[in-house]
């Protein structure tokens, strides 16, 4: 059984802190990671795609991975009350048909 | 980024009655598209895999003759749930992939919300 695991929080943090959003999968298959972010009653929107060990940067967000530890993670700078929203960890497996398997979801909440 | 759109958002249905949702993919081609079920506070449950030209595949559990999926063109799918019940209600979210690009992502709708009376 493929699973992705999330702390479903809520996680809660100041406003212009950073927030961590932590996702853990146990298939040492998997190939492509991302992360999703859902607002109440929405469907998910794509924030970041990672496949290669190490950071990548997009703006105020950060995707961390590492194969090893089969650990992601998702840094978010200078939060804002705006990314109060549920994110969701994705990941995907060669063979798969695109098809992604989903965490639960981390709530995030960002205090003004 | 590629665009998704599904539709209806809202539906309202009584008990007993079938609801159809269409999801269509508007700029790109999408030979597979993905249908989730998503109940308050849970995670998205991927219900079936929707190819284009031929049976969708579905997960265990899920009730083929219930849940009709139809992939008739690249880019449109149907869903429809059949004689539906109160514990159908839930958030249905289709999703494809891009054909441009490699990166794997999927690209969901708005998601149909369904209420069965």
């Amino acid at each position: 059984q493929k699973e992705v695991e999330q702390n479903s929080g809520p996680l809660s943090v100041p406003e212009g802190a950073i927030a961590s959003l932590n996702c853990t999968y146990s298939d040492r298959g998997s190939q492509s990671f991302f992360w999703y972010r859902q607002y109440s009653g929405k469907s998910p929107e794509l924030i970041m795609f990672i496949y290669s060990n190490g950071d990548k940067e997009d703006g105020r967000f950060t995707a961390q991975l590492n194969k090893a530890s089969q650990y992601v993670s998702l840094l978010i700078r200078d939060s804002q009350p705006s990314d109060s929203a549920t994110y969701l960890c994705a990941v995907s497996h060669r063979g798969s048909q695109g098809n992604l398997i989903f965490g639960k979801g981390t709530k995030l909440s960002v205090k003004p | 980024g590629a665009v998704v759109s599904q539709h209806p958002s809202w539906v309202i249905c009584k008990s007993g009655t079938s609801v159809k949702i269409e999801c269509r993919s508007l700029d790109f081609q999408a030979t597979t598209m993905f249908w989730y079920r998503q109940f308050p506070k849970q995670s998205l449950m991927l219900m079936a895999t929707s190819n284009e030209g031929s049976k969708a595949t579905y997960e265990q559990g899920v009730e083929k003759d219930k849940f009709l999926i139809n992939h008739a063109s690249l880019t449109l799918s149907t869903l429809t749930v059949t004689s539906a019940h109160p514990e159908d209600s839930s958030f249905y979210i289709c999703s494809a992939r891009g054909r441009a690009g490699s990166t794997g992502e999927l690209f969901f709708g708005e998601g149909s919300r369904l209420t069965v009376l």
